[in-house]
């Protein structure tokens, strides 16, 4: 079965400081990966995907994601937070060959950014 | 452009009784999920349906059941409330299973006493 892991689960940050947030996934086939974000008090947003090609990925708001397939990781990376960036990162994975579509998220991380 | 809606956003109930979830999407979507989102659990899948008629379980079935009997409208039902079942509850739909995202609703927060 697949499962994804999320290594923080809670991040406190000084604004402008740089952020990596760790996610690992177990499965052995061809995988999509997503990263999502929640803000305090709304639903969750996508804020980047990887399906193939080049493994580093751009997403909304300055975040990157880069997919490393021999470590099965696709950690979340973003040179400079800001206040605003304070909320729920999730990350997901979904399995092409399992034909239903649906994501298996991570168990989130917090992420506090201090003014 | 209504997406994904969830009705009630809120309620209480007390253990045992009975209630459904109504999720209504107007993006002609086939897959549709239900989320339950725990602190420290992130989202765990509870059924989903990949088109009108059908149904399956997730991760966390169990206490809850489903229907899609309409391609639109995707409901959660909970026979006999527990309070384990306190949660938020999430639907979302997509319209094709491989490649594109996920589109969530706002979100039913539930309290079971």
């Amino acid at each position: 079965a697949q499962s994804v892991s999320q290594h923080n689960h809670h991040v406190i940050l000084s604004e402008a400081a740089s952020l990596e947030l760790g996610c690992n996934y177990s499965y052995g086939g061809t995988v999509n990966l997503f990263w999502y974000v929640q803000y305090p008090g709304q639903h969750l947003q996508l804020l980047l995907k990887y399906f193939s090609g080049d493994p580093l990925v751009k997403g909304i708001k300055g975040f990157e994601a880069e997919f490393i397939k021999s470590k099965f990781s696709f950690n979340l990376r973003k040179p400079s937070v800001q206040w605003s960036d304070t909320a729920e990162y999730f990350c997901a994975v979904n399995a092409p060959s399992s034909n239903t579509g649906k994501l298996i998220f991570g168990q989130g991380t917090t992420l506090q950014v201090k003014p | 452009n209504a997406g994904v809606t969830q009705t009630p956003k809120f309620r209480v109930l007390k253990t045992g009784q009975s209630m459904t979830l109504l999720c209504a999407q107007d993006m002609n979507h086939e897959y549709m999920y239900w989320y339950r989102q725990d602190p420290g659990m992130g989202l765990r899948l509870i059924h989903y349906s990949v088109g009108e008629g059908t149904t399956a379980k997730g991760e966390v079935p169990d206490g809850y059941n489903v229907s899609r009997l309409k391609k639109q409208n995707f409901l959660l039902g909970l026979e006999s409330a527990a309070p384990s079942q306190t949660s938020v509850y999430f639907c979302a739909s997509r319209l094709d299973r491989d490649r594109e995202k996920l589109f969530f609703g706002s979100g039913t927060q539930l309290s079971v006493l």
